[in-house]
């Protein structure tokens, strides 16, 4: 089945720190994303990448970098962390087929709380 | 920026009864989809709709696509306590754009 990991389900941070989320994905999918999620503003984009190597913004890049230097590993930086950073952060993937997009698959999120 | 809304923001219902959430979105759309997403977990892709389709079924869930009124609806029929989620559509832009852009999502309880 497919299957889609955050190396965290939750994690405590200090301000300042530089923080790394990691997601892996074992489907050999092209795509992956990185959103955050908080109330009452549903999910929002922070980067994608569609292939090794490759980036791009999404709605709300400040404050965060990416690195994919393997297909299926794709990992949300914050540099240096602050308190508005607080979220729930999901990672997804999805496979690139035809045009169009494709259905996603999403890991169980990481609960960051930056104290 | 986000294409697609649910409507309404919550819902509560017995088990039994049907459940019905909307989205609109603005744009021109490829396709639109239903995802669920339970408490503290992440989201489930539940059913993929083509804008040259009307409507789909699968299981219990049905999903309609009226592109004239940039609208979808997605009915859960027979709601059971499990089908207690929040429910987001998200759309594919027209252009063959791989980043679904999603609402805020539809909170539903199903009381048992």
């Amino acid at each position: 089945d497919v299957k889609v990991t955050q190396s965290s389900r939750y994690l405590v941070k200090r301000t300042g720190e530089k923080v790394f989320l990691e997601c892996v994905q074992d489907m050999d999918h092209e795509n992956m994303f990185w959103y955050r999620q908080d109330p009452g503003l549903g999910l929002r984009l922070i980067y994608f990448s569609y292939d090794v190597k490759m980036k791009e913004k999404g709605d709300i890049p400040e404050g965060y970098s990416v690195s994919r230097e393997k297909k299926e590993r794709f990992s949300l930086i914050l540099e240096s962390a602050s308190t508005n950073q607080t979220s729930m952060y999901l990672c997804a993937s999805s496979k690139i087929q035809g045009r169009g997009n494709q259905p996603q698959h999403f890991g169980d999120g990481t609960r960051l709380s930056i104290l | 920026s986000q294409q697609g809304e649910e409507d309404p923001q919550a819902l509560s219902i017995q088990e039994g009864e049907n459940a019905t959430m909307n989205c609109s979105y603005k744009t021109s759309i490829n396709n639109l989809q239903w995802y669920r997403q339970n408490s503290g977990r992440g989201l489930v892709h539940l059913i993929l709709i083509r804008s040259n389709e009307r409507e789909k079924h699968s299981g219990r869930l049905r999903v309609t696509l009226d592109t004239s009124k940039k609208s979808s609806s997605l009915l859960i029929t027979a709601s059971r306590a499990a089908d207690t989620a929040s429910y987001f559509c998200a759309t594919g832009l027209s252009g063959g754009s791989y980043i679904p852009t999603f609402g805020r999502g539809t909170s539903l309880i199903v009381h048992p």
